[in-house]
């Protein structure tokens, strides 16, 4: 199947800081990927939606000043958490859309102190 | 309601049993299902993807879809220990791109 990376895969950051998050599909070229949260024993939360070269379509909730997406090739986008709170420590999931499915990361794990 | 339903668990079975999970889902127009493994600490791994209802085998693995009764089925047979995980089923209308989650059931093969 296709191959996405995700990287850090685990960052401890301390409050007020900005966290950026990278998504590359390595095998295959997304038009669109996806950013998911995650919390403990429950399942993905989608948090936006980025087309390569446009602007991201957040889910009603999310704050999208908060959390930057940018998808600027086919096969990065990055999230950046800005000003992070400890609320926002959580588990960080990317997909890329490969035909009529989605590929997922290995997830980053967010600890802000 | 939630657009796709799915049993929490946890479920725990023995080595060797056959193991069936199952979701439900309430939007007719999904047409596209899958099933994802997710081990702890780890992303969703793609195991079965199935277009509108039938029948899907890949090894261990058989994926069941019937649209006239809103029900998806995965199948595990002679499950091992490391099957253990949570296992999500994800349904998609045509079209559309985004996935719609169920909210994942632990599984547990005991040795």
């Amino acid at each position: 199947g296709a191959v996405v990376s995700q990287h850090p895969s685990r960052v401890i950051c301390k409050s007020g800081t900005s966290v950026k998050i990278e998504c590359r599909s390595l095998d295959f070229q997304a038009t669109t990927m996806f950013w998911y949260r995650q919390f403990p024993k429950q399942s993905l939360m989608l948090m936006a939606t980025s087309n390569e070269g446009s602007k991201a379509t957040y889910e009603q909730g999310v704050e999208k000043d908060k959390f930057l997406i940018n998808h600027a090739s086919l096969t990065l986008s990055t999230l950046t958490v800005t000003s992070a709170h400890p609320e926002d420590s959580s588990f960080y999931i990317c997909s890329g859309s490969a035909g009529d499915t989605q590929y997922f990361g290995p997830g980053t794990r967010l600890t802000v102190l | 309601q939630k657009e796709v339903e799915q049993d929490p668990g946890p479920l725990s079975v023995p080595e060797g049993a056959i193991v069936s999970l199952n979701c439900t889902y309430s939007n007719s127009a999904f047409q596209y299902f899958m099933w994802y493994r997710q081990y702890s600490r780890k992303g969703p791994e793609l195991l079965m993807y199935t277009y509108s209802s039938g029948n899907k085998e890949d090894g261990r693995f058989t994926a069941q879809v019937d649209k006239s009764s809103k029900y998806i089925s995965l199948f595990i047979r002679d499950s091992q220990p490391s099957d253990s995980a949570t296992y999500l089923c994800a349904a998609r209308i045509q079209g559309a791109q985004k996935l719609v989650f169920g909210q994942g059931t632990r599984l547990t093969i005991n040795p």
